[in-house]
Parts: C-alpha cells; sequence; structure tokens
C-alpha cells in the first residue's frame, strides 16, 4: 500500500519568501511522485510531477520539488511566494506507473504582504 | 492540449433523488477514467475506477448501488449518485489517462462538480 504525508495544513509565508511545502510518501515500489495545485471551487492542476530521471524537477510557476529517495520525500518549493500562489496544495504518490493516485491531505499556502 | 470537462458544475437537489455528472475527455480517449470525492477542506478520496466496457471497481467503503459508475464509451464516464442524501454533499472530481500513452503518468483531471443536496 501506499501512503503520503503532508506536514502542515497550513503554511503562511510573505510575499517574496521562499516556499517550502512538506511532502512525505511510503512505497513497497519506484513511486510516481506528483504536486497539484487547487483554487478555490476548481479542479487540480498539476504543478509537477516525479517519475524517472532526474531527482530535481521543475514545474509551472516556478515551483521544484526535489525526491530524495533516502528520506522519502519530495518537497515543494518556490523561491520566492507571490500572492497569486495562495491556494491548497496536494502531493500524491502512484506505484507501479499506475495512474491511482493516493492524495495528501493537502497544505493550504497563504502569502501576506 | 488535453481536457477533461465535467458537466454539470453545480448541481442542487431534493434528498432521495439522483442525479448524473459526467465525465468526458475531450480530445483523447481513456479507457480508465477515476472518480474523486472531497469533502470541505479534506482531502480527495478515491471512490471508484471506472473501466470502459466493464463494472467499476470500487473502494472501499464505497456502496456501489449508490453510486453507479457508467462508462459506456471510451470518452466518456458517468456518476450517479443515486437517493441522495444531504451527506452526499461534496465536491466530485474525475480524472482520466490518454489509453494511447504507454505509461500512466499523464493524469487530467476534471474541474469538478459541486453536488447539494437539501
Amino acid at each position: 500500500a501506499q501512503s503520503v504525508t503532508q506536514l502542515g495544513s497550513h503554511v503562511s509565508v510573505s510575499e517574496g519568501a521562499l516556499v517550502l511545502l512538506r511532502c512525505n510518501y511510503s512505497s513497497s515500489v519506484p513511486p510516481y511522485l506528483f504536486w497539484y495545485v487547487q483554487y478555490p471551487n476548481q479542479g487540480l492542476q498539476l504543478l509537477l510531477k516525479y517519475t524517472t530521471g532526474a531527482t530535481l524537477v521543475k514545474g509551472i510557476n516556478g515551483f521544484e520539488a526535489e525526491f530524495k529517495k533516502s528520506e522519502t520525500s519530495f518537497h515543494l518549493t518556490k523561491p520566492s511566494a507571490h500572492m497569486s500562489d495562495a491556494a491548497e496544495y496536494f502531493c500524491a504518490v502512484s506505484t507501479g506507473g499506475g495512474i491511482k493516485l493516493t492524495f495528501g491531505t493537502g497544505t493550504q499556502l497563504k502569502v501576506e504582504l | 492540449g488535453a481536457v477533461v470537462s465535467q458537466h454539470p458544475s453545480w448541481v442542487i437537489c431534493k434528498s432521495g433523488t439522483s442525479v448524473k455528472i459526467e465525465c468526458r475527455s475531450l480530445d483523447f480517449q481513456a479507457t480508465t477514467m477515476f472518480w474523486y470525492r472531497q469533502f470541505p477542506k479534506q482531502s480527495l478520496m478515491l471512490m471508484a475506477t471506472s473501466n470502459e466496457g466493464s463494472k467499476a471497481t470500487y473502494e472501499q467503503g464505497v456502496e456501489k448501488d449508490k453510486f453507479l459508475i457508467n462508462h459506456a464509451s471510451l470518452t466518456l464516464s458517468t456518476l450517479t449518485v443515486t437517493s441522495a442524501h444531504p451527506e452526499d454533499s461534496s465536491f466530485y472530481i474525475c480524472s482520466a489517462t490518454p489509453t494511447s500513452e504507454s505509461s500512466g503518468n499523464t493524469i487530467y483531471f476534471g474541474e469538478g462538480s459541486w453536488l447539494t443536496v437539501v
């Protein structure tokens, strides 16, 4: 079975500050890892994904994440937060090249002036 | 790019009635689609796997007779909430992956459908 843990249900940063959203996973086989963003009352938008290859993955809107197998982590970062980054962020995992996702509980990002 | 569309985006129904939500892949074929449910301020929980031409596979705890899934074509899956009750009020989201892809790492989500049962 696979699972995802997102540490911190709410994260607040100042505009221009570093964004760090934490995600740890559990999987018995090599995982595919995803970060999605959800704006209020909307569906999910893919930020980035890791499947194989380079462990540092760059996504849209300046976000990136690094797959660290030894730490079973896939933390999401952005060097400088923007007000438009305020949203809910979900980490997800699938295994065996599958398309069935298991989501973390989500992290609400608040960006303050 | 690939788009998955859900309809309706918002629906209000009376308790005891049934409501159907459609999930369409607009420019690709999808043998498999997934239905998720998201309660307010919570994560997405997988409800079932919709398989074109065969029965859906439901996750543990999801009532298959209450949440009817039909995947009659390669571009359309429907979720029917039967005899809806207020506790079924939720945000329902579908996802699909192009059948043509050799690996399943491209997953497209619909915009979601808000169901309110009054």
